[in-house]
């Protein structure tokens, strides 16, 4: 079984600043990918960047950038030049093997609640 | 925005009783998954449903269940409502039951409060 870990609950940034948002995982799968998805008051869960475990190179999306360190099992996302609309949940999520090995499943952190600020 | 729908947005449940939740998949895709979201912590995985079998279960008990159709829309079922199952139901439709190196489209979800 895989586990994801969101240390931070809450965090605020002031708009066009940078922010880290931090992200542990564990799993015994060898190959994998890492999601960040975010939730805005809409409830509706959108991709924002993933990154494959075998790749060196860290993903990025126009202003949203990872830092993954695989031996570390960490998986942080960076947002530059923050925007009010960067305002909502975001949630780490590892798209791990199901029990039976017959597909995936995605298992999320807790989730952090970032605030842009104008 | 996704192609993924779901229905009701809001409903409102008596304790005891049972409900059914209603997601129509992203045009081709063949896999439904759905999550159990608490207020204020990350969705937990129910099952999911692959061409119209469950595919594959988290750790929720058997008045949870599920149904895909032909045209792969789902629902999903819960019996004798209890208190705590008061949260945001997802759904995620994907093309095939191993997505990570496509994607899993999720739905606005449905708010289920039960009294």
């Amino acid at each position: 079984a895989q586990t994801v870990t969101q240390s931070q609950p809450e965090m605020s940034v002031q708009e066009a600043e940078t922010v880290t948002l931090s992200c542990t995982y564990d799993t015994s799968e060898s190959n994998y990918y890492l999601f960040w998805y975010k939730q805005p008051p809409s409830r509706q869960m959108i991709l924002v960047i993933r990154q494959e475990a075998y790749k060196q190179q860290n993903a990025t999306e126009n202003r949203f950038s990872v830092n993954f360190q695989k031996a570390a099992k960490s998986f942080s996302l960076k947002i530059s030049d923050s925007q009010l609309g960067d305002t909502a949940m975001y949630f780490c999520a590892f798209p791990g093997l199901m029990n039976n090995n017959a597909g995936n499943m995605l298992t999320f952190g807790g989730g952090t609640r970032l605030m842009v600020k104008p | 925005e996704t192609g993924v729908t779901q229905s009701p947005t809001h409903l409102i449940k008596t304790r005891g009783q049972q409900v059914t939740l209603r997601c129509s998949s992203q045009s081709g895709h063949n896999t439904v998954s759905w999550y159990q979201q608490a207020l204020g912590q990350g969705p937990q995985f129910i099952f999911q449903y692959y061409r119209e079998e469950e595919n594959g279960r988290g750790n929720f008990p058997p008045r949870f269940s599920g149904l895909q159709f032909p045209n792969y829309s789902s629902e999903l079922n819960v019996n004798a409502l209890e208190l705590d199952d008061s949260a945001l139901y997802l759904c995620a439709s994907s093309l095939g039951s191993f997505f990570p190196d496509t994607e899993a489209f999720f739905g606005q979800g449905t708010r289920l409060t039960v009294v």
